[in-house]
């Protein structure tokens, strides 16, 4: 059974902080890992993909990944209230299709 | 910018009932999949869809479940025979290649 492991939070953070996202998977030939942000009654936005051990930034999100550990992160920095929503790990062991994580809901307070 | 789209929004119907639901993936894409997602829960992968066939599919894509497009632009999902259980925001996503998929708005299912 491939799994996603996500802390389902919620997680709170004051405006301007960083907020530290965590996921580890079970499947170790998986290639692909994406961070996605849905708010509430929407559907999941890309926010960042990853294929490579390390990290990757992109404005105020840096994906990590570390394949030996089986372990990807995402931290926001400069967190805006506008940040608050459910982030989804997703992980591809095929390249057809996403296994998701239950999300971990984050709260910017203000 | 592109964006996949999804009709209708909302959907009721009766248990027992079929249901299309449709989707248009964005112009340049290759790749098609069906999600959903039961209040609450996990965003689940049913099926994917390339070069007019399922790539894959899910042990939730069974017999009452079937993909088509019908023509250059549409990508749907039929349920033969709607149960209580089928009741969920039934997600369609596209991607160029198969990887970085982009979600529609989702059309959420209510069964009666």
């Amino acid at each position: 059974q491939k799994e996603v492991e996500q802390n389902s939070g919620p997680l709170s953070v004051p405006e301007g902080a960083i907020a530290s996202l965590n996921c580890t998977y079970s499947d170790r030939g998986s290639q692909s890992f994406f961070w996605y942000r849905q708010y509430s009654g929407k559907s999941p936005e890309l926010i960042m993909f990853i294929y490579s051990n390390g990290d990757k930034e992109d404005g105020r999100f840096t994906a990590q990944l570390n394949k030996a550990s089986q372990y990807v992160s995402l931290l926001i920095r400069d967190s805006q209230p506008s940040d608050s929503a459910t982030y989804l790990c997703a992980v591809s062991p095929t390249a057809r299709q996403l296994t998701f994580g239950s999300g971990t809901q984050l709260t910017v307070l203000p | 910018e592109p964006e996949v789209t999804q009709t209708p929004s909302h959907q009721v119907t009766q248990m027992g009932q079929e249901v299309i639901l449709r989707c248009v993936p964005i112009s340049n894409h290759l790749y098609f999949y069906w999600y959903r997602q039961i209040l609450g829960q996990k965003v689940e992968f049913l099926v994917s869809f390339y070069n007019n066939e399922i790539s894959e599919k899910s042990e939730i894509f069974d017999d009452q479940f079937s993909v088509e497009r019908p023509d250059g632009s549409n990508f749907t999902l039929k349920i033969r025979s709607t149960k209580l259980e089928d009741s969920a925001m039934y997600f369609c996503a596209s991607s160029e290649l198969a990887d970085t998929q982009y979600f529609g708005p989702g059309t959420r299912l209510t069964v009666l």
